[in-house]
């Protein structure tokens, strides 16, 4: 099956940084989003974005379809931008979709 | 627009007990799906639901989880009897077409003891 590795595995910074999170997959997907789960443990949607940059807010992300690859960027860290980062990429089969999930970042953000 | 929803949000049960949890998705959504984390691990699928036909269940671990989806509405998901290995975090995740984008629900977090 596909391989998702995100990386680092773990990230500290001060409130205010900047930091930039990555995903690897090793095949062509249909679909690519990034998930922050928080402290509560809910999964919060970022982003939907199979190729391409959006943007929303302090947080905007990329992903390069031909090279599977997709990036994570977040800018003036915040204390709430703590948690676990997940990537997930679908991949369709006939009437069949699932997601596949990287290990995850957690990002630990320092007042 | 409501959201997904799961309850209960927290469980805790005896090992050999039955625990039924259960998921709203978002109204007009077909695509049901639940996912779980346990032991600190990956996410990983379980099923998917069309309605209230299951498309894929290859990711359900053994025959002591049960998944419905009655009249292609709410969705359950049973397991009867809880091992220890079974505590983690369910999720459930809705869709409106196949290959959107999911929107998850909270999560129901489930320790055996």
């Amino acid at each position: 099956g596909i391989q998702v590795e995100q990386s680092p595995p773990d990230l500290i910074l001060q409130e205010g940084a900047n930091s930039t999170l990555r995903c690897n997959f090793s095949d062509s997907v249909n679909n690519l989003q990034w998930f922050h789960q928080n402290p509560w443990g809910q999964l919060i949607n970022l982003f939907y974005i199979p190729s391409g940059t959006k943007q929303n807010g302090r947080l905007s992300a990329t992903t390069v379809a031909t090279e599977r690859y997709s990036l994570l960027y977040i800018s003036s860290s915040q204390t709430t931008d703590s948690g676990v980062y997940f990537c997930a990429v679908g991949i369709r089969g006939g009437s069949n979709y699932k997601l596949t999930f990287g290990k995850g970042t957690l990002l630990t953000v320092n007042p | 627009e409501a959201g997904v929803t799961q309850f209960p949000s927290h469980s805790v049960i005896e090992k050999g007990q039955t625990v039924t949890l259960r998921c709203d998705p978002i109204s007009g959504h077909d695509n049901l799906y639940w996912y779980r984390r346990v032991m600190g691990k990956e996410i990983k699928f379980l099923l998917h639901f069309v309605k209230e036909s299951k498309q894929d269940e290859s990711g359900m671990p053994n025959n002591r989880f049960l998944a419905e989806r009655t009249g292609g509405t709410y969705s359950t998901l049973k397991v009867q009897p809880a091992e220890l290995e079974d505590s983690g975090v369910y999720f459930c995740a809705s869709s409106q077409i196949l290959n959107g984008g999911y929107t998850f629900g909270s999560g129901t977090r489930l320790t055996v003891v």
